[in-house]
């Protein structure tokens, strides 16, 4: 079966600093793979996308960029966070055409 | 872009009660799920549905896509049911990256 990791689970961090956020996929080949952040508690927003290795699509403008530097696995960073990338960074994976999205359990991210 | 809209935003009820949630979306979608978002965050899809009728066990959910509305239905609520649920559909964009509603919190009181 498939399951999705991310990590850190938590993640406290001071204006400035640098960002990097983990998620991998196991039990599946060439996944759709996404970025979504949730902030205050509901709504979620997507953040990235990405088909393939190396192919990334960003959705709205932000302090934060995507990688996928192999098949299975999705980076999220920043070079220096802002207090309002505070929030509730969610990864996920899909199949193509269509297909339902699964979730990570996600990384709580402060910025202080 | 695509606008989703969810209602009731909040909702408590007695352990035992049946709910009915609702989800509006502003244009055709290819992809409609509703998820669960439980306490300590996690989501878990509950539905693929971008039409018809689909159920399992005691969630049900309908799409009406002609008329741009999904209904979730929880019958004999439990405790453990409550969290936030979310319907979200298809952004338009590429990939099938979804685009959110607020969500209906819906407490279940014992």
């Amino acid at each position: 079966s498939q399951t999705i990791h991310q990590w850190p689970a938590t993640l406290v961090q001071p204006v400035g600093s640098p960002l990097s956020l983990e998620c991998t996929v196991e039990g599946t080949s060439n996944p759709n793979l996404y970025w979504y952040r949730q902030a205050a508690g509901r709504g979620l927003q997507l953040l990235f996308y990405s088909v393939g290795i190396g192919q990334i699509s960003s959705e709205v403008p932000q302090n934060l960029s995507a990688s996928r530097p192999q098949d299975r696995q999705f980076i999220l960073s920043s070079k220096k966070l802002l207090l309002s990338d505070s929030g509730f960074y969610l990864c996920a994976w899909g199949g193509s055409g269509g297909a339902r999205q699964f979730f990570g359990p996600g990384t709580r991210l402060t910025v202080l | 872009g695509i606008q989703v809209e969810q209602s009731p935003p909040d909702l408590i009820l007695q352990e035992g009660a049946n709910s009915t949630l609702r989800c509006n979306f502003s244009d055709s979608v290819n992809n409609l799920q509703w998820f669960h978002q439980n306490p300590w965050g996690q989501l878990i899809n509950l539905f693929y549905i971008p039409s018809g009728t689909k159920q399992n066990g005691r969630l049900s959910a309908t799409t009406v896509a002609t008329e741009r509305y999904s209904l979730l239905y929880i019958s004999s609520s439990q405790t453990t049911d409550s969290g936030v649920y979310f319907c979200a559909v298809d952004s338009g964009g590429g990939a099938d990256g979804l685009t959110f509603g607020k969500g209906t919190h819906l407490i279940i009181q014992p």
